[in-house]
Formats: C-alpha cells, structure tokens, sequence
C-alpha cells in the first residue's frame, strides 16, 4: 500500500458525459501527479500541481481539468467523455515540487466509456 | 520533449537466471531515471531510481546503471524467482528544466519461467 487513496475504483459512463476522479496524497505530500494509462498510450504524464497550485502540464486535453484543494486532495475531470478516454488514471504524490523526488502511485481508476 | 524506447517488449527467463531491460531517452537534460514493476491489474510500484551524478545503483536482487553520454539506462535483476513475473517501465525526466511529469517507456512483460 503507497498510502495513495483514490476513488472510485471503477466508472462506467456514457460518452459525452462527465466524471470525477478523486485523489488523496500520502500524508506530508504536496505534489499530485495524474497519469492515463491505456494500451495503445502507454503510461502518460497529464498534469501535476503542488501545494495547491498547477506546476506542470503534459498531454492533457482541453476536455479534461483538474485542481488541488487546501487539504492537498486533488480532482481531475473529464468532460465530454469519448470512447477512446476509456483508460486507468492513475495519481501519484511525492513530496516535493520537481519531478526528481520518488512518486508513489495510487491503485488507479478505471474509466469505461460506452 | 522527452522520448523514452525501451526494450525488449517481452522478456522470458528461467527461474534463477538473470534479466536485463534496455531504455534509451532523447532529453540529454534528464537527471531522474526510476523504474516502476506493475503487476496485472496493480499500481506502478517504484522499485529502483538512480539520479544522473551515479554511474550505478543496487538493491538486494535489482541494479540499475546509467550511461548518460550513450543516454541509455538499464535494470538488471538477478536470481530470478516467480513474483519478479510483472511488466517493467523505465522513465525518465528532467527536473532542472522546468517543471514536467515523467516520461515512461512502453513496458517490458517479464516472464519467470519455472
């Protein structure tokens, strides 16, 4: 267990529609990463906030947001869901702002999009 | 941005003999090279990092080497044994340049046969 939480697990949905995927960091984290994992994508790197404020960007969608609240949890959402966002999401927390210290990934969402 | 190739795709090895997973990148400013195990259905578990002032690094069973004028990175797991049976991403980033998330490799399905 990394002491990344996130819910819900699964998520069936219809396309077009919108979704929102919690994550809670390991305590004494400030940075939350998210990731989409699918077969065809590999593992890619969406977006990272730290401490409340976004710090990076990578290959998110317009379509998709996210943000980090007071209490260090983080939300990304996705909107106008297509068949070809069905993927895992996954966050992962470390404790510092720059992508050299250790991330620690959480078990994952699941995302179907029918 | 970074590129990271990563093979083979498949690796099989009997029980108790080695394996070795290749990773090259592109970014030449990448100092943070960790290697995830994901087994079928799981998080992706840090197992192993190395950071670009270290030529090598071991834990137990698991070394990771680095050769930052070829760019290329590699795991080396001895004494094989079941539970090593996962798929195996190497990545990369740079966390001088700005900020970024990592840049993972396609994945490597290693298979410990008995």
């Amino acid at each position: 267990d990394s002491g990344v939480t996130q819910t819900p697990k699964h998520l069936i949905t219809a396309t077009g529609q919108r979704v929102t995927l919690r994550c809670s960091p390991r305590s004494g984290d400030l940075s939350v990463y998210w990731y989409q994992q699918s077969l065809d994508q590999g593992l890619q790197f969406l977006i990272q906030y730290y401490n409340g404020e976004e710090r990076a960007k990578g290959n998110i969608l317009e379509r998709f947001s996210a943000q980090q609240f007071p209490d260090l949890h983080s939300e990304l959402n996705l909107s106008s869901l297509e068949l070809g966002d069905s993927a895992l999401y996954f966050c992962a927390s470390s404790v510092g702002a720059n992508s050299d210290y250790e991330q620690y990934f959480g078990p994952g969402t699941r995302l179907t999009v029918t | 941005g970074e590129n990271v190739e990563q093979h083979p795709s498949t690796l099989s090895v009997q029980e108790g003999d080695s394996a070795v997973i290749k990773c090259t990148y592109s970014d030449s400013a990448s100092n943070y090279f960790p290697w995830y195990k994901q087994e079928l259905g799981k998080r992706p578990q840090l197992i192993i990092d190395i950071r670009s002032n270290v030529g090598e690094k071991k834990d137990q069973r698991i070394a990771v080497t680095l050769n930052k004028t070829a760019k290329h990175f590699s795991l080396h797991i001895t004494e094989t044994q079941p539970e090593d049976s996962a798929v195996y991403f190497c990545a990369a980033s740079n966390s001088g340049g700005g900020a970024d998330g990592l840049t993972f490799g396609k994945g490597t399905h290693l298979i410990i046969q008995p």
